[in-house]
């Protein structure tokens, strides 16, 4: 299974744009990138997903460099509401793996 | 919208119990998971299930077992509950769409064993 790593935490204001960048340098080559947030005492919520270049959705986007080690989840113009914990994740893109949550990066947005 | 409900968001047991955590699903998705999710360890796969009655030993199974005898119902069972079992529990279903895999989460449950 693919590891991951990302930021512990990171500051933000409101209105700014947040980028968090996980790094997955074992990544496979059939392996999905996918982004999940958490709010505290709630389960996590999934955000985007990605196999290379990039995808957007209407919460987020998802840059993945063409060598795929690592890969950046862009949060335009964030809110207090965009504060909670984003977890990467690599794997395959079906139920029939098992999916690594890591610790993910706590996001703090201040006013 | 999918519905993932737990039966419980607190519980406290007392050691050595037989503790029942139930998980349902209203959106017919055949994929299953029960995690626990501890301070500093991030989210830990217990069991996962394919389908009915099928089963999957994920990264922390020791302590625990799971039923799935219904599609829409995974139940995760502590045999003999222990002070370490206390946790955050999470149950997820999951299902392939328009090329993403994507795991819903219930709310969680808080399990105390004293």
């Amino acid at each position: 299974l693919a590891k991951t790593t990302q930021p512990i935490s990171m500051d933000s204001y409101e209105g700014q744009e947040v980028n968090i960048t996980c790094s997955h340098n074992n990544i496979a080559t059939n392996d999905y990138i996918t982004w999940y947030q958490q709010f505290p005492s709630q389960g996590p919520r999934f955000i985007i997903q990605g196999y290379k270049t990039k995808v957007t959705n209407e919460v987020a986007s998802l840059f993945i460099p063409a060598d795929r080690k690592s890969s950046t989840l862009s949060l335009p113009r964030v809110s207090l509401s965009d504060t909670a914990v984003y977890y990467c994740l690599v794997g395959l893109n079906t139920g029939f793996q098992k999916l690594v949550f890591g610790t993910g990066t706590r996001l703090l947005v201040s006013p | 919208d999918v519905k993932v409900t737990q039966s419980s968001r607190y519980l406290v047991k007392r050691t050595g119990e037989k503790v029942f955590l139930e998980c349902v699903q209203d959106m017919d998705h055949e994929n299953m998971f029960w995690y626990r999710q501890d301070p500093g360890l991030g989210l830990r796969l217990i069991y996962f299930s394919y389908d009915v009655k099928m089963k999957e030993k994920g990264d922390i199974p020791e302590g625990y077992s799971v039923s799935r005898e219904k599609k829409e119902r995974f139940s995760l069972i502590l045999e003999s509950a222990s002070t370490n079992q206390t946790s955050m529990y999470l149950c997820a279903s999951g299902k392939f769409d328009r090329g993403t895999y994507e795991q819903y989460f219930g709310p969680g449950t808080r399990l105390t064993v004293t």
